[in-house]
């Protein structure tokens, strides 16, 4: 199994409800990372997962809230976002946190904040 | 922090012709270069990479050339097919091969590729 897979594939959220992003992978990678891509442009790292404790958080305000449960599993949690948030929410994962390991992607979740 | 700049933003193309994607890069301590494909709503997927001990990669019709004295590298597509419509991307980042440490992936802003038929 070589793909990332990701739930939902769109979400339409009111700025009051929370919800949650899952991602899953079974390659026995031990990196995951969660990207925000608007669009025309390219994805921005938001957080980077190493063998399941949070190693990068670049200034994401805290209502994203980041867990991996396993080493297959990453979520994103979401609370009170604004319409600005409203994007592609991709998942990645490589075999370790060096980057010279390459990335493989998601298909992403399609997220509007009403 | 690392700086890619990528050129073309927009590039049309005939089926059967070469298109060219150039980045450049800031630190000069980057030591690896993927380039990501992305389909309209689809993921980015990864086509080709070079790390910095090669000075050229080839994968059929597609190829890679880096130039670290100038840190620059290029994406090459030959015989152009419809289907390589898309949007590119190129990154660059550093790190040990199987490292523990983290070395942030900079992507620069993309390349929309139409080929017409």
């Amino acid at each position: 199994d070589t793909e990332v897979t990701q739930t939902p594939k769109h979400l339409v959220m009111g700025m009051t409800n929370k919800k949650s992003l899952k991602c899953e992978q079974h390659m026995g990678h031990r990196a995951m990372y969660w990207y925000k891509q608007k669009a025309k442009k390219p994805p921005e790292l938001m957080f980077v997962y190493s063998y399941e404790k949070l190693s990068i958080n670049e200034s994401v305000p805290s209502r994203f809230s980041p867990e991996c449960p396993n080493s297959s599993l990453l979520n994103l949690h979401l609370h009170a976002l604004q319409p600005e948030d409203s994007a592609l929410y991709l998942c990645a994962s490589s075999q370790g946190i060096s980057s010279t390991y390459t990335q493989y992607f998601g298909p992403g979740t399609r997220l509007t904040v009403l | 922090g690392e700086n890619v700049e990528q050129h073309p933003s927009t590039l049309s193309v005939q089926e059967g012709d070469s298109a060219v994607i150039k980045c450049t890069y800031s630190d000069s301590a980057s030591n690896y270069f993927p380039w990501y494909k992305q389909e309209l709503g689809k993921r980015p997927q990864l086509i080709i990479d070079i790390r910095s001990n090669v000075g050229e990669k080839k994968d059929q019709r597609i190829a890679v050339t880096l130039n670290k004295t100038a840190k620059h590298f290029s994406l090459h597509i030959t015989e152009t097919q419809p289907e390589d419509s898309a949007v590119y991307f190129c990154a660059a980042s550093k790190g040990n091969a199987g490292g523990t440490s983290y070395g942030k992936l900079t992507f620069g802003q993309g390349t929309i590729l139409t080929v017409h038929p």
